[in-house]
């Protein structure tokens, strides 16, 4: 089964500053999702990309797709403190997860 | 108003005592999942219920095992607990299934359980 690839492991962030996270995959897919995840606590559905679109925007995150390149991105624009947590991409019809991006914002 | 709940939110056991994690949903959903995860690590998938049917990982210890009563709750059950076993226990649920659907469907998470073996 195939299972996604966050990059970078860990990112740390001055508030206000954009956050860029990477996912890559294998195989082909149908669509990929990324969730986030507060410390200690369970995963959070963020937004859903379908394998026919190229970009998808949700508040102030923005999703990209290349399935070209099998790749993701997730943007957080603007951050805040609060968006301190572990950020997972999933894959593959049995919900497969990476390791992660751990993403600090600082204050 | 929660829509997976996860009962208790902290277990402490003992090395080699059973115990046992309880997941509800309030959702309706067909499908409810297990997931281990340690620290700083991604959700590990243990298995999964598609209604009735129960479906074991390949590489999902002996040790742990699953029960669902009801649509609405899932059992997971660790019969002797090893100190490796401590970890947050993920529970899920989706809608459907991706093998089903052909594609994988949002999962919706509890807030989970941490499982400290003394």
């Amino acid at each position: 089964s195939q299972q996604g690839e966050e990059d970078p492991q860990a990112l740390s962030i001055q508030e206000g500053e954009n956050a860029t996270m990477n996912c890559s995959y294998k195989t082909s897919i149908n669509n990929l999702q990324w969730y986030r995840q507060n410390s200690g606590r369970g995963l959070v559905h963020l937004i859903l990309i379908r394998s026919n679109e190229r970009e998808k925007h949700s508040g102030r995150l923005r999703v990209t797709l290349d399935t070209s390149k099998k790749s993701s991105s997730l943007l957080i624009t603007a951050s805040r403190a609060a968006d301190t947590a572990s950020y997972f991409c999933a894959t593959g019809n049995d919900m497969r997860f990476g390791a992660g991006t751990r993403l600090t914002v600082k204050p | 108003d929660a829509m997976v709940i996860q009962n208790p939110r902290y277990q402490v056991t003992q090395f080699g005592k059973p115990v046992t994690l309880s997941c509800s949903q309030t959702l309706n959903h067909n499908v409810m999942y297990w997931y281990q995860q340690k620290s700083s690590q991604a959700p590990k998938l243990l298995f999964h219920y598609y209604d009735k049917d129960f479906n074991n990982e390949a590489d999902t210890p002996d040790n742990f095992q699953s029960r669902r009563p009801n649509t609405s709750f899932c059992f997971l059950d660790i019969r002797s607990p090893g100190l490796g076993d401590a970890a947050m226990y993920l529970c899920a649920t989706s809608r459907d299934l991706g093998m089903v659907l052909g594609y994988p469907d949002t999962q919706y998470f509890g807030p989970g359980t941490r499982l400290t073996v003394l």
